[in-house]
């Protein structure tokens, strides 16, 4: 069965890094978009960041609320997606999810979701 | 950014119920809609794409309906395991924004 497993999660400071790693299994990972999504606790969910496939030059988007503080990336060859989170807010502290996407053109949906990692931001 | 408004925010059933959750958007976003099912501690799961395609594996009494900016996910009759937070999420335009979230209880 297909899934997908976060790690690097942890408590960090305010203004510190964190990379979050997502090993993928069982599905073509290299033929996917995929994304980041969190939820903080007892809140709605948040989309993030995603990354586009070979196919798509490997292109990416990010939430306005992340932009320039966040990367994501991915190796294809270790089926692995990365997030990699720098100067770290408060309002940062999250569950952050990795996430398959299917479809295409503007009928895009999130198939399958990791367990999630837990990203606390706090002095 | 488009944004989803889902009402209503909380809705309490009983099982046998038709029940409907509607989503809004800010902006015509077409057909570009999908819903989501989660349950206390758990991840999401795909419930609804493309508006109206329900995903495999998903139960038969789960519709979706809907174009441009008013959309709906009907539970035609309310099951005991449908206790979740239902989510919908437009993927027209960048970012793909999130509803606020619909909490059912049965």
């Amino acid at each position: 069965e297909a899934q997908l497993v976060e790690s690097g999660g942890g408590l960090v400071q305010p203004g510190g890094s964190l990379r979050l790693s997502c090993a993928a299994s069982i599905f073509t990972f290299s033929d996917h978009f995929m994304d980041w999504v969190r939820q903080a606790p007892g809140k709605g969910l948040e989309w993030v960041a995603r990354s586009r496939n070979k196919v798509n030059s490997y292109t990416r988007e990010y939430a306005a609320s992340v932009k320039g503080r966040f990367t994501i990336s991915r190796d294809d060859s270790k089926n692995s997606l990365y997030l990699q989170m720098n100067s770290l807010q408060i309002e940062d502290t999250a569950l952050y999810y990795c996430v398959r996407v299917q479809g295409g053109g503007d009928s895009f949906a999130l198939d399958l979701w990791g367990q999630g990692t837990m990203v606390t931001v706090s002095s | 950014d488009i944004q989803m408004t889902q009402s209503p925010s909380t809705l309490s059933a009983s099982v046998g119920d038709r029940v409907t959750i509607t989503c809004r958007a800010s902006q015509s976003i077409s057909t570009s809609l999908a819903w989501y099912q989660q349950k206390p501690g758990r991840a999401p799961d795909l419930l609804i794409y493309r508006s109206s395609s329900v995903q495999i594996g998903v139960p038969s009494r789960f519709s979706g309906s809907g174009s441009e900016t008013e959309f709906t996910l009907t539970i035609s009759s309310l099951e005991p395991e449908d206790s979740a937070t239902y989510y919908c999420q437009q993927q027209r335009s960048y970012p793909p924004t999130f509803g606020g979230g619909t909490k059912v209880e049965v």
